[in-house]
């Protein structure tokens, strides 16, 4: 089945501890971002990568690293996560730039993310 | 700062009605624009595409765009109380590559 998987689906952790919240794609998209969503908010992008060692920053990219060592795989790493990284993180891909209406994006189940 | 706004919502209405969602936004360089379902803690998923002028039909729902008024809407027909949910807008602008999402308005359909 085709699908964008990330893990866990549910993470509390404390201020500080790093962490990384893993997406995987089976598609064999070049395209990933991440975003997160927050209420009254929307969804805002913080990462993307258009191919394998390239990432870029989207609009809230502070705190946040990614890496794109294989095509598969975009980790999302918090360093020091803080409570205002508390939210809800939606990996997303898609196997054309721009994306087409085919596709569009396939975004993974969701990661919540609480940081106490 | 390129925007998609669409209605704060939430919008209710009865079965069988006709649902509206509108959306504007702001880069008038932007290229696509897409309409995703949200349900109540699920993901996104891509329900309608659209990127010419004018309507596009895909059974009950209808995608409108107007690229002058800078206005992209979601028409729902016969809306179905499993319609309820998050809808959200997405233009593609080319700008880092991304798709630049509105806040959502939330649609209650009434039994």
């Amino acid at each position: 089945e085709a699908q964008v998987t990330q893990n866990p689906r549910y993470l509390i952790t404390v201020t500080g501890k790093k962490l990384t919240v893993t997406c995987s794609q089976n598609m064999n998209h070049e395209y990933m971002s991440w975003y997160r969503q927050d209420p009254g908010l929307g969804l805002r992008q913080i990462y993307y990568s258009m191919n394998v060692e390239v990432t870029d920053k989207g609009d809230v990219p502070e705190g946040y690293k990614v890496s794109r060592k294989e095509k598969r795989n975009f980790p999302l790493i918090l360093e020091s996560p803080s409570p205002n990284q508390t939210s809800l993180y939606f990996c997303a891909s898609s196997l054309f730039v721009p994306p087409t209406g085919e596709d569009g994006y396939t975004f993974g189940s969701g990661t919540r993310l609480t940081v106490v | 700062q390129k925007e998609v706004e669409q209605n704060s919502g939430p919008l209710s209405v009865p079965e069988g009605a006709i649902a509206s969602l509108n959306c504007t936004y702001s880069d008038r360089g932007s290229q696509s624009f897409f309409w995703y379902r949200q349900y109540s803690g699920k993901s996104p998923e891509l329900i309608m595409f659209i990127y010419s002028n004018g309507d596009k039909e895909d059974g009950r729902f209808t995608a409108q765009l107007n690229k002058a008024s800078q206005y992209v809407s979601l028409l729902i027909r016969d809306s179905q109380p499993s319609d309820s949910a998050t809808y959200l807008c997405a233009v593609y602008t080319g700008a880092n590559s991304k798709l630049t999402f509105g806040k959502g308005i939330t649609l209650s359909v009434r039994p």
